[in-house]
């Protein structure tokens, strides 16, 4: 069984440009968190994706987006990159109406804005 | 606002003990998390407390006082791939809703 998967692994650009992260959860699961994590500090929750709706949002500016689809992966898209958005990009999936609805992190997009 | 503290480092000997501690204040409670991280790496996911009281699970333990806003970690026989951070979090929302973590704990275990 698969876990969640992340692509790209490592992604540079400048500042200006636009990203688009890509997340597959994991087998099962129909819930798709976002988070950004910044060197030496915790994951920071950006927003959290539900039945292809927006369910949460974190203190993120409306320059973070995101979509997921009807098999329940999911894209987090940042407009007019600044170099602050420098970090590690983590995508964590879990089960709705299990109880206790662990979430399990994918691998990481680390993003460096030059 | 929610917060969430824990030591930023600890150092301890190979086959030792070792007990990180997390205190909390959120507005709400509906369970704490740990997870371990690797360098570079994503978080794993270790334990789980909704209830007060110790969850063993094989070296690792946690433990859970809601009252006080307080749990720990206790590392049991330390090897060297225990070297990580350890990520404190709490889901301060009911339902399938996001983690507020801490900064995390980074441990050092040395020969």
């Amino acid at each position: 069984d698969a876990g969640v998967t992340q692509s790209p692994t490592h992604l540079i650009k400048t500042r200006g440009q636009q990203v688009t992260l890509r997340c597959s959860p994991k087998s099962g699961h129909d819930t798709v968190s976002w988070y950004q994590q910044a060197l030496g500090q915790g994951p920071q929750f950006i927003f959290q994706y539900y039945e292809e709706e927006e369910r949460q949002r974190g203190n993120f500016p409306d320059r973070f987006s995101g979509h997921q689809f009807p098999n329940y992966s999911s894209e987090l898209n940042v407009n007019a990159l600044l170099l602050g958005d420098s970090a590690l990009y983590l995508c964590a999936s879990s089960a709705s109406g299990t109880g206790r609805e662990t979430q399990y992190f994918g691998p990481g997009t680390r993003l460096l804005v030059l | 606002g929610q917060n969430i503290d824990q030591p930023t480092e600890m150092t301890a000997t190979e086959g030792a003990i070792v007990q990180i501690n997390c205190t909390y204040q959120t507005s709400g409670f509906n369970g704490l998390f740990w997870y371990q991280q690797h360098a570079g790496e994503a978080p794993t996911f270790l334990s789980y407390n909704v209830l007060d009281g110790l969850e063993e699970k094989g070296r690792f333990s946690s433990f859970l006082s809601r009252s006080k806003g307080y749990s720990y970690l206790l590392l049991k026989e330390l090897q060297m791939k225990d070297s990580a951070s350890y990520l404190c979090a709490v889901r301060h929302l009911s339902g399938n809703t996001p983690l507020v973590f801490g900064k995390g704990t980074r441990l050092s275990v040395i020969a």
